[in-house]
């Protein structure tokens, strides 16, 4: 059964570094998400895109944040700098809506960043 | 502006007793309302959504516009239900999904 891929699993990283993440959507998944969940709430969406465009970012702060599809498969979220307040789940799910059909988001197993 | 409130950020019950982890949401329009779950070491996965007015895994929610709920129920808990349940809304012409905090349900033998 195909599944969203993130990587890494886990990042440690300082504060005012840069880091980036991975995500591979499911094959066929035109839609990708970015979600951030810290610790004890729900994840909220950070990006959303509709193949390589983006479609909502409101959540994103764009002076720090960028993510990027550039062929509409695959995608990189980007923090620099990192802050003590980054630290939390990086989510990533996907989407296809079936003609008619209802839409249904894929999660991957998420990347943990602690910044120190 | 959108908003899940899940007012119980734990439940416990016993095997074979009745569960319903609560969902309130805030939207003026028409909303999706949707239950996820998260099982220990695994990916957040869907549990059911109202508009396929399904059962899953003995799982019933139904949508009450007048309460603006959308309360999860199964009549008999069972040990693998034990997880983290995460209530979300997807506002009309939106596919955004907004998440509550979670419930953590733990079903005691």
């Amino acid at each position: 059964e195909a599944e969203v891929a993130q990587s890494p699993r886990y990042k440690i990283t300082e504060k005012s570094q840069a880091v980036a993440f991975w995500c591979d959507p499911i094959s066929g998944h035109a839609t990708l998400y970015w979600y951030r969940q810290i610790l004890g709430q729900g994840p909220e969406l950070l990006v959303q895109f509709q193949d390589e465009s983006v479609v909502d970012d409101s959540q994103l702060p764009k002076d720090r944040f960028s993510a990027e599809r550039l062929k509409g498969v695959d995608s990189t979220l980007k923090i620099q700098p990192a802050e003590l307040g980054d630290s939390a789940m990086y989510l990533c799910a996907s989407s296809r809506r079936l003609a008619g059909g209802p839409d249904t988001q894929y999660f991957g197993p998420g990347t943990r960043l602690t910044v120190l | 502006a959108q908003r899940v409130t899940q007012p119980e950020k734990l439940l416990s019950v016993f095997k074979g007793a009745p569960v319903e982890l609560k969902c309130n949401y805030s939207y003026s329009g028409s909303p999706e309302l949707f239950w996820y779950v998260q099982y220990s070491r695994q990916r957040l996965q869907l549990l059911l959504r109202h508009i396929s007015r399904e059962s899953i895994k003995g799982f019933t929610a139904d949508l009450n516009k007048g309460e603006t709920s959308f309360h999860l129920k199964k009549p008999f808990a069972q040990e693998e239900d034990s997880a983290m349940y995460y209530c979300a809304l997807k506002g009309s012409g939106s596919e955004k999904l907004v998440f509550g905090k979670g419930t953590k349900l733990t079903v005691n033998p």
